[in-house]
């Protein structure tokens, strides 16, 4: 298995620009993470879903933030409309829910908005 | 809730030393605990984690960590380091039942010097 795959790895945009970042989540694995890495904060999570269906939002920072998995094998996190303090890696993690608890990461988009 | 926190924010040491990074976790209910590396720009992976059974996991790369549910600590620890086990490390803890989501502490800054 190729593990988690993110894309893109690196994204530059200007403020007020409409950001996308992708994942696709190792097949099988049924919990699907999205998590922030700044300086400041270090790994906050963001938003986390359960057989696609988004099951905690309350890390979302703000309504600019919004995250869909429309199936089993992809998900996408937007901010729309970015801001500079926006600036992160995001990573995407995944797992199975029963059992195997482990959460394989992905190798994580960087994020600068300027 | 869950909440995690690792004591020491970089840890410099030289190579052949022992070495012990620190993390203490609150949670009202049981939980799993584990710990990741991040090597430069690169995703988290799995070290080791503890589920039940034994207090006491390995990692294949000679870590090993202790559950301590007293203490609620989940120290990590080497009896000799390399330099290649330069990183930053992340303790962590899921709550029983949360579908394997992952609170992370704050990281600690391995730096081992030849």
């Amino acid at each position: 298995d190729a593990g988690v795959i993110q894309s893109p790895r690196h994204e530059v945009t200007e403020m007020g620009q409409e950001v996308t970042l992708r994942c696709k989540p190792i097949s099988g694995h049924n919990s699907l993470f999205w998590y922030r890495q700044t300086m400041m904060r270090g790994l906050e999570l963001l938003i986390y879903f359960n057989n696609n269906v988004p099951i905690d939002d309350s890390g979302m920072p703000e309504d600019r933030f919004s995250a869909k998995m429309p199936n089993a094998s992809f998900s996408t996190l937007k901010i729309q409309p970015s801001e500079p303090r926006d600036s992160a890696v995001y990573f995407c993690a995944s797992c199975r829910d029963r059992g195997q608890l482990d959460a394989f990461f992905g190798q994580g988009t960087r994020l600068t908005v300027v | 809730a869950q909440s995690v926190t690792q004591l020491d924010s970089q840890v410099p040491v030289f190579e052949e030393a022992p070495v012990e990074l620190r993390c203490n976790y609150s949670s009202s209910v049981s939980v799993y605990l584990f710990w990741y590396v991040q090597y430069p720009n690169q995703g988290l992976q799995l070290l080791l984690k503890y589920l039940s059974g034994s207090t006491l996991v390995e990692s294949i790369n000679g870590f090993e960590a202790e559950f301590n549910k007293s203490q609620t600590s989940f120290h990590l620890r080497k009896p000799s380091v390399h330099i290649s086990d330069t990183a930053e490390y992340f303790c962590a803890v899921s709550g029983r039942g949360q579908g394997g989501k992952l609170i992370f502490g704050q990281g600690t800054e391995l730096s081992v010097k030849p």
